[in-house]
């Protein structure tokens, strides 16, 4: 069964503007964690920012945010003030206890000048 | 080291040939995963090594596809008599190991097959 969706396989923004990639995931564990990675055109998977299924509060890296809607089992990451090096590949994964890391397919991210 | 380390950066062969490639992973990680990735695809999950346990290598899509993990710490993928269709990228990643579920994993930069 898919544990993580990305449903949008692409999406553009301007420049400056801010983004919303969707991800949502399934489990009945009570333990997890959320994580999203970046791929530029390079390859390398780089992370950017976790949320803890505990944590009460979002989490923010910089421009980066995580929209946690736990009852939803939604997990959107947000990048402000959007810059032309944010296009790439946005992955999503969840990682729960006692299993590996389960990645969603991907949002490719084009920004606009 | 600092970060995982991935060997050769890109490597192109021709079909039938072996292959194998490297990955070191950060010191203190105790599972390490191989990935494949092909062109504008996901991860596809290739191996698992938790410490000294035996791997899991369910995700291995035929019997040309070996990996090994010395010493708990460097791992190498073997890929006998190379297709085509092997051409990707393949990523290695570390982490702790399977119970800390808020620890993430660290990939390193890939190596780029390219089987002509």
């Amino acid at each position: 069964a898919q544990k993580i969706t990305q449903t949008q396989p692409g999406m553009f923004v301007q420049e400056k503007e801010a983004v919303t990639l969707d991800c949502t995931y399934d489990t009945s564990d009570q333990s997890y964690g959320l994580f999203w990675y970046k791929q530029p055109s390079s390859g390398e998977m780089i992370f950017l920012i976790y949320q803890g299924s505990y944590d009460e509060q979002n989490a923010t890296e910089g421009r980066y945010s995580l929209n946690f809607q736990k009852a939803r089992k939604s997990a959107n990451l947000v990048i402000s003030a959007s810059q032309l090096g944010d296009s790439a590949m946005y992955f999503c994964a969840m990682r729960e206890e006692w299993n590996d890391m389960r990645f969603g397919a991907g949002t490719r991210l084009t920004v606009k000048p | 080291g600092a970060g995982v380390s991935q060997s050769p950066s890109n490597k192109v062969t021709e079909k039938g040939k072996d292959v194998e490639l490297r990955c070191d992973p950060i010191s203190g990680h105790t599972a390490l995963y191989w990935y494949r990735q092909s062109l504008g695809q996901g991860l596809e999950f290739l191996i698992y090594f938790q410490g000294n346990s035996a791997p899991d290598k369910s995700g291995l899509p035929s019997d040309r596809f070996s990996a090994e993990r010395t010493g708990g710490s460097v791992s190498t993928l073997t890929i006998q008599r190379t297709q085509q269709e092997d051409s990707a990228v393949y990523l290695c990643a570390s982490s702790l190991a399977r119970e800390k579920w808020d620890y993430g994993y660290t990939f390193g930069s890939g190596t780029r097959l390219t089987v002509v």
